[in-house]
C-alpha cells in the first residue's frame, strides 16, 4: 500500500533535547496531520494543518505545512519521558477522506 | 464529548471464519473511515462512509466490507478470514471530508 516517506525512522534522545522529524511525498496534499500512537492504542491527533505554509503549535509541538504541499515537519521542544511513542504524519488528498500515512518515527527519550 | 469507540477491543478467530467489528463515531461526525495496521504494511486505508454511502475504498479484497447506519455508527465485516488478516483495525471519524480524523482505540484481531 501507499505510504509517505517519514524520517528519521527512529530517534533516541535525552530528556530536554529538541526533536525534529519530517514527511515527504511525491503527491500534493491539501491536509497534513500529525499523530502520536502509544502501544496497543489508536493514533491521537496532535496537530492539523490545512494551508500551505501554515505553522501551528500545540504546547511544545510545532508543525508546518510545506509550501510545495508535498512535505511537512514536526518539532518537539524540550522533550520529556511521556513524549515516547510512534509519531505518524498523514496526508489528506483533495475531495476525499482517505488519509495516506507515513511510515512512522519511533521516539525514545532517556532521562 | 465522548471519543470514537470501537468494539470489541480484542478478538480471536480461526481461518475461514468471519468477523464483524463495530465503530461509534464522535457525536456530530458523519464520516467514518476504517484502517488496517500491521507491522509490515503500516496503516492502510480500507474504506470511508458518509451518510450511509461508501465514498472511498482502498485496495483490499472483496472479503472486506462495511456499512454505515443512519446514526453514523459503522460496522466492518471480514469474511473467510486468513492468517494475514491479523492486525489492529482502526476506525476514525471526522465532521466532513478534508478535516482531521479522530481515531478510536482499535480492535486487535488475531486469526489462528
Amino acid at each position: 500500500g501507499q505510504q509517505l516517506n517519514q524520517s528519521p525512522q527512529s530517534m533516541f534522545i535525552q530528556e530536554g533535547e529538541d526533536v525534529s522529524m519530517n514527511c515527504t511525498s511525491s503527491s500534493i496534499f491539501n491536509t497534513w496531520l500529525w499523530y502520536k500512537q502509544d502501544p496497543g492504542e489508536g493514533p491521537v491527533l496532535l496537530i492539523a494543518l490545512y494551508k500551505a505554509g501554515e505553522l501551528t503549535s500545540n504546547g511544545r509541538l510545532t508543525a508546518q505545512f510545506g509550501i510545495t504541499r508535498k512535505d511537512s515537519f514536526l518539532n518537539i521542544s524540550a522533550s520529556i519521558p511521556s513524549d515516547v511513542g510512534i509519531y505518524f504524519c498523514a496526508g489528506g488528498a483533495y475531495n476525499t477522506d482517505k488519509l495516506i500515512f507515513g511510515t512512522g518515527t519511533r521516539l525514545q527519550v532517556f532521562p | 464529548k465522548a471519543g470514537v469507540t470501537q468494539t470489541p477491543r480484542y478478538l480471536i478467530k480461526t481461518r475461514g471464519q468471519q468477523v464483524t467489528l463495530s465503530c461509534s463515531p464522535i457525536s456530530g461526525h458523519r464520516s467514518v473511515s476504517w484502517y488496517q495496521q500491521t507491522p509490515g504494511q503500516g496503516l492502510q486505508f480500507l474504506f470511508e462512509y458518509f451518510s450511509e454511502t461508501q465514498r472511498n475504498k482502498g485496495n483490499f479484497p472483496g472479503r472486506f466490507s462495511g456499512r454505515q447506519f443512519s446514526n453514523s455508527r459503522s460496522e466492518m465485516n471480514v469474511s473467510t478470514l486468513e492468517l494475514g488478516d491479523s492486525a489492529l483495525y482502526l476506525c476514525a471519524s471526522s465532521r466532513t471530508e478534508g478535516l482531521a480524523q479522530y481515531f478510536g482505540p482499535g480492535t486487535r484481531l488475531l486469526v489462528l
